[in-house]
């Protein structure tokens, strides 16, 4: 069974404390996604990677980063988080082209809270 | 730039009912995909059916059905007798053809009562 595995489903965390979502995925995909979920404004781009060490900024990257070490790894890194990125994060991954059916599959979500 | 409008944000029924939710979307490109997410109470999102650029043929699966039609851009799909188990967002979603570049709609809450 496909499978894209985010490391926690629920975080609290302090205002200016670094935090690390990690993502992995182990369907041999190239793309991979983070995601950013918050009410009335629907899924929100903020990173996604088309192959290990690339990475390509979405629509909302600040006061984020990523990592992509390994095909299989995505991690979405807040260096210092604040109280607005308090939020779902949804880590993605999906074939590149047209290979495979070409959905995004979809992690668990995490949520984060930032007190 | 890809865009992408789900005008409805809410919408409740009654159990049995049909139900449609409305999308459309903008594009340059003439080879796209287009998609339907739902995303139960569990949070989880999960994919429902794929649609590229040259195909609009209706699909059938079920109680579910969905109208591509590119004249208009839109994408709607549409449920038939809804149960409870629909309750959920829906979101809709397009795709390059590259596949790097996703643009979901905001999703519309459809709650189907008992």
């Amino acid at each position: 069974d496909v499978k894209v595995t985010q490391s926690s489903r629920y975080l609290v965390k302090r205002t200016g404390e670094k935090v690390f979502l990690e993502c992995v995925q182990d369907m041999d995909h190239e793309n991979m996604f983070w995601y950013r979920q918050d009410p009335g404004l629907g899924l929100r781009l903020i990173y996604f990677s088309y192959d290990v060490k690339m990475k390509e900024k979405g629509d909302i990257p600040e006061g984020y980063s990523v990592s992509r070490e390994k095909k299989e790894r995505f991690s979405l890194i807040l260096e210092s988080a604040s109280t607005n990125q308090t939020s779902m994060y949804l880590c993605a991954s999906s074939f590149v082209g047209g290979r495979g059916t070409g959905e995004l599959f979809f992690g668990e979500g995490s949520r984060l809270t930032v007190l | 730039a890809q865009k992408v409008t789900q005008a409805q944000t809410e919408i409740s029924v009654v159990e049995k009912e049909d139900v449609t939710l409305d999308c459309v979307y903008e594009t340059r490109d003439t080879t796209y995909y287009l998609f339907w997410y739902k995303q139960p109470p569990s949070g989880e999102l999960v994919f429902l059916i794929r649609r590229n650029s040259f195909d609009e043929q209706n699909e059938i699966s079920g109680r579910y059905s969905w109208n591509f039609q590119k004249s208009t851009s839109s994408f709607n799909f549409t449920i038939t007798a809804s149960q409870v188990v629909d309750s959920a967002v829906y979101f809709c979603a397009l795709r390059d053809n590259y596949g790097q570049n996703f643009v979901f709609g905001p999703g519309t809450r459809l709650s189907v009562l008992p």
